[in-house]
């Protein structure tokens, strides 16, 4: 199946920006979606379709895709974005979904 | 609001079996493909099955295939997963969510999810 690479963490300080990356073979040729998961919450959807932020997401979230990596971008990190972050996109010779392992945000 | 609500967890013997469910509410059910996604204790996301809003055509993990049945009745709102031959490695929080779009067909674009019921496998 199709792997999705993800680091286990990322830190950054609050007002920095974050990136956490999202690796798999020519992943470009793929739509990539990003998932936020707060501790004892449920996923939510941030950006889809590699750049669409969902509704309600602020602009500080951006998403690329080019190559073997996808990226989310956080800019003007806050203490509220602390969770873990998720990659996916569709396995087509699964014939389903698949993610990444996730990386846990932390501000410090 | 639009709302989804699992239930039929529990704690389930090894090998035995568990049917979950998921309700959803203030949307047209039957318009949208379904998804189940768990969550093991400490670990991440997995997929691991869909279903079609008709519910003509299904989709399973390699971990789900052969023992887990998605299936849905538009009628009731209700979407299901009847899990068979329970392994210790199933003990996780199960998720169900809802596709972005109106489609006949699984994109796995999960814009709206439940929180999850817990189902542990343990002798």
């Amino acid at each position: 199946s199709y792997v999705l690479t993800q680091p286990p963490s990322v830190s950054v300080a609050p007002g920095k920006t974050a990136t956490i990356t999202c690796g798999g073979d020519n992943i470009a040729l793929k739509s990539v979606h990003w998932f936020q998961q707060r501790p004892g919450q449920a996923p939510l959807l941030v950006i889809d379709y590699d750049s669409d932020r969902s509704s309600g997401i602020p602009d500080r979230f951006s998403g690329s895709n080019t190559g073997d990596t996808a990226t989310l971008t956080i800019s003007g990190v806050e203490v509220g974005d602390e969770a873990d972050y998720y990659c996916q996109v569709w396995d087509s010779r699964a014939d389903h979904p698949v993610f990444g392992g996730g990386t846990q945000l932390t501000v410090l | 609001e639009m709302q989804l609500v699992e239930s039929g967890g529990g704690l389930e013997q090894p090998g035995g079996s568990l049917r979950l469910s998921c309700t959803g509410s203030e949307f047209t059910f039957a318009n949208y493909a379904m998804s189940w996604v768990r969550q093991a204790p400490g670990k991440g996301l997995e997929w691991i099955s869909g279903i079609s809003g008709s519910g003509t055509t299904t989709y399973y993990a390699d971990s789900a295939a052969g023992r887990f049945t998605i299936s849905r009745d538009n009628s009731k709102n209700t979407m299901y997963l009847q899990m068979n031959g329970l392994r210790v490695e199933d003990t996780a929080r199960y998720f169900c969510a809802k596709d972005k779009k109106v489609a006949d067909w699984l994109s796995g674009i999960l814009d709206l999810w439940g929180q999850g019921t817990l189902v542990t496998v343990s002798s």
